[in-house]
């Protein structure tokens, strides 16, 4: 029984360059999230999956950000030329859609570093 | 627009007090409502659900409507307390369960 896990548990990237974050959720979870929590700032919804509906990509800060979910399964977060200001933790969580319980499960998060 | 507010950043308590975090929605509907918690090197993990009308780790929240709040109360406060915790109601749509959690309140329990 293997919660929702993420990679890398840390990256440090320059400047300008691309990074790629993953998420594997909890197995038969139809739902995803990816949030950003910065110090000092919260958390930060950036994109939901939701079985095969068109994604909510509202929260992300940018077009520099983008993300896929491959097969209903795992889900790849880009940043595109990243920038200092997107250093953060990066979490990802997974949900049933069943009821009554949504209950979100979280990965541990990636920390992203940018020099 | 559905926004949840938690208006206080940082709050310190000495153990033994209680301790109030406040949580205020603004959403269409009638959404569920969860506190998560977060302690220092661990993952972000559910708290309690207002549906299930329980108290963890003596933990109480009550839904009010009338105020669309869902304030997170402890009449004794502990140092094992300390962590951030974050509100979060949840709208439920056809095929679409949006949860979105407030910006958080680092509680402090000092000894």
């Amino acid at each position: 029984g293997a919660g929702v896990s993420q990679s890398p548990s840390n990256k440090v990237t320059e400047k300008g360059k691309d990074v790629e974050l993953r998420c594997d959720p909890i197995s038969g979870h139809t739902a995803l999230y990816w949030y950003r929590q910065s110090l000092g700032q919260g958390l930060e919804f950036l994109i939901y999956f939701q079985g095969n509906s068109a994604p909510d990509k509202s929260g992300l800060p940018s077009d520099r950000f983008s993300a896929e979910r491959t097969g209903g399964s795992v889900s790849t977060l880009t940043i595109q030329r990243t920038q200092q200001e997107d250093s953060a933790v990066y979490l990802c969580a997974s949900s049933t859609d069943r009821g009554p319980s949504y209950e979100q499960y979280f990965g541990p998060g990636t920390r992203l570093t940018v020099t | 627009a559905q926004r949840v507010t938690q208006p206080e950043k940082l709050l310190s308590v000495f153990k033994g007090a209680p301790v109030e975090l406040k949580c205020n929605y603004s959403y269409s509907g009638s959404p569920e409502l969860f506190w998560y918690v977060q302690y220092s090197r661990q993952r972000l993990q559910l708290l309690l659900r207002h549906i299930s009308r329980e108290s963890i780790k003596g933990f109480t929240a009550d839904l009010n409507k009338g105020e669309t709040s869902f304030h997170l109360k402890k009449p004794f406060a502990q140092e094992e307390d300390s962590a951030m915790y974050y509100c979060a109601p949840l709208r439920i749509t056809y095929n679409n369960n949006d949860m979105r959690f407030g910006a958080g309140t680092r509680l402090t329990v000092k000894p």
